[in-house]
């Protein structure tokens, strides 16, 4: 089975902290995503990306970077976090037309 | 308009029931098509892909139509564990290459005994 494992379950950090969030999957997936869930919202796409190097913005990039040095491994870099960023944040990785798989996902509060 | 619209629900129906979740989405260049399952505060998970001919897992059954922008995914003979919140999910064509995958706001169906 593909894994893909989100570093921390529950993250707390302060306003104006940076905050990195890591996502590693093991199937040597091209495609790699990041989503914010929020009640109501549904899944709003941050930034995925098709390759190492590659990244594109989604829908809500703001306030967020990422960097994929690596195939297996896509971070999530929230440069100054903000109460606004609380949120579910899910990772997920795949091969285009086969369905995606998501890890467990990130609580993160900013307080 | 959202790229990806489903109904909002929630479905409330009893154990056995038939039930019919709707999708439309607005790119025409839309090239692979999905329905996700989410249970309460886990992780989305593939249910299963969807093409023009139709497709059938046991007791789901998902339909695409492309000339409509429609998808589809019929339950039937519902049961308990069924409850859960169903996305619709389409890979877009992204500007630079690879797919962006958009998902639908979701469908929340309750099976009662």
């Amino acid at each position: 089975d593909v894994k893909v494992t989100q570093s921390s379950r529950y993250l707390v950090k302060r306003t104006g902290e940076k905050v990195f969030l890591e996502c590693v999957q093991d199937m040597d997936h091209e495609n790699m995503f990041w989503y914010r869930q929020d009640p109501g919202l549904g899944l709003r796409l941050i930034y995925f990306s098709y390759d190492v190097k590659m990244k594109e913005k989604g829908d809500i990039p703001e306030g967020y970077s990422v960097s994929r040095e690596k195939k297996e491994r896509f971070s999530l870099i929230l440069e100054s976090a903000s109460t606004n960023q609380t949120s579910m944040y899910l990772c997920a990785s795949g091969r285009t037309n086969y369905g995606y798989t998501f890890g467990s996902g990130t609580r993160l509060t900013v307080v | 308009r959202k790229e990806v619209e489903q109904d909002p629900g929630p479905f409330n129906v009893p154990e056995g029931a038939t039930v019919a979740f709707n999708c439309t989405y607005s790119n025409s260049a839309s090239q692979s098509f999905f329905w996700y399952r989410q249970d309460c505060r886990k992780e989305p998970k593939l249910l299963m892909s969807v093409y023009s001919s139709g497709n059938e897992d046991g007791r789901f059954t998902a339909q695409l139509n492309r000339a409509s922008q429609y998808i589809s995914l019929l339950i039937r003979d519902s049961k308990l564990s069924d409850s859960a919140t169903y996305l619709c999910v389409v890979n877009v064509l992204a500007n630079t290459g690879g797919f962006k995958t958009i998902f639908g706001a979701g469908t929340r169906l309750f099976v009662k005994a």
